[in-house]
């Protein structure tokens, strides 16, 4: 059983609707990242955080806002997303708070429809 | 940037060995990765180089040769239930330390 919970597993979305992702983890780990993942392609880094700050944001567009309210949650915020965006969403975590040192735990994934 | 190239596909049959290559370009090489995916589920870490040489982990063995930019996953002993994606994923200090994935492989494990 993976360590980082995902919720939703599913979620369907309209193009007007907000709705989030969340991901939570209690290892300790101190760096959290989400990837977004098509389908037959690897997982695309979007955002890394740190000890809780933001450290990568991958030129990922404003339609997609995380936030993490302390270190164990990350969370993704959806607002105004376009069909394109329909993919599976991985949460992974690390232990260091040095950026992808050590191995990633990932999630099971949010896998998103956008209609 | 980095280039990481892994063949996309490849087939075997059950109680064979498999070998997946990695190739790999970075401008500050800080580690390799290997990871399993099966379709629908999330990626799970398999094994780590990080310095030249082979690392064993029951049946499956990771090699890495940084002069040449080169990797490997052994699969031995093949099993219906290694049928995945393998992901090749490469740390690059020069670029922060950011994790990059190659296209990942699909092995089909045949009886």
């Amino acid at each position: 059983d993976t360590e980082v919970t995902q919720t939703p597993k599913h979620l369907v979305m309209g193009m007007t609707n907000k709705k989030s992702l969340k991901c939570e983890q209690h290892m300790g780990h101190r760096a959290m990242y989400w990837y977004k993942q098509k389908a037959k392609k690897p997982p695309e880094l979007m955002f890394v955080y740190s000890y809780e700050k933001l450290s990568i944001n991958e030129s990922v567009p404003s339609r997609f806002s995380p936030e993490c309210p302390n270190s164990s949650l990350l969370n993704l915020h959806l607002h105004a997303l376009q069909p394109e965006d329909s993919a599976l969403y991985l949460c992974a975590s690390s232990q260091d708070g040095g950026i992808h040192t050590g191995e990633l735990f990932f999630g099971e994934g949010s896998r998103l429809t956008v209609l | 940037g980095q280039n990481i190239d892994q063949p996309t596909e490849m087939t075997a049959t059950e109680g064979a060995i498999v070998q997946i290559n990695c190739t790999y370009q970075t401008s500050g090489f800080n580690g390799l990765f290997w990871y399993q995916q099966h379709a629908g589920e999330a990626p799970t870490f398999l094994s780590y180089n990080v310095l030249d040489g082979l690392e064993e982990k029951g049946r499956f063995s990771s090699f890495l040769s940084r002069s040449k930019g080169y990797s490997y996953l052994l699969l031995k002993e093949l099993q219906m239930k290694d049928s995945a994606s393998y992901l090749c994923a490469v740390r690059d200090r020069a670029a922060g330390n950011k994790l990059t994935f190659g296209g990942g492989t699909r092995v089909l494990v045949k009886p």
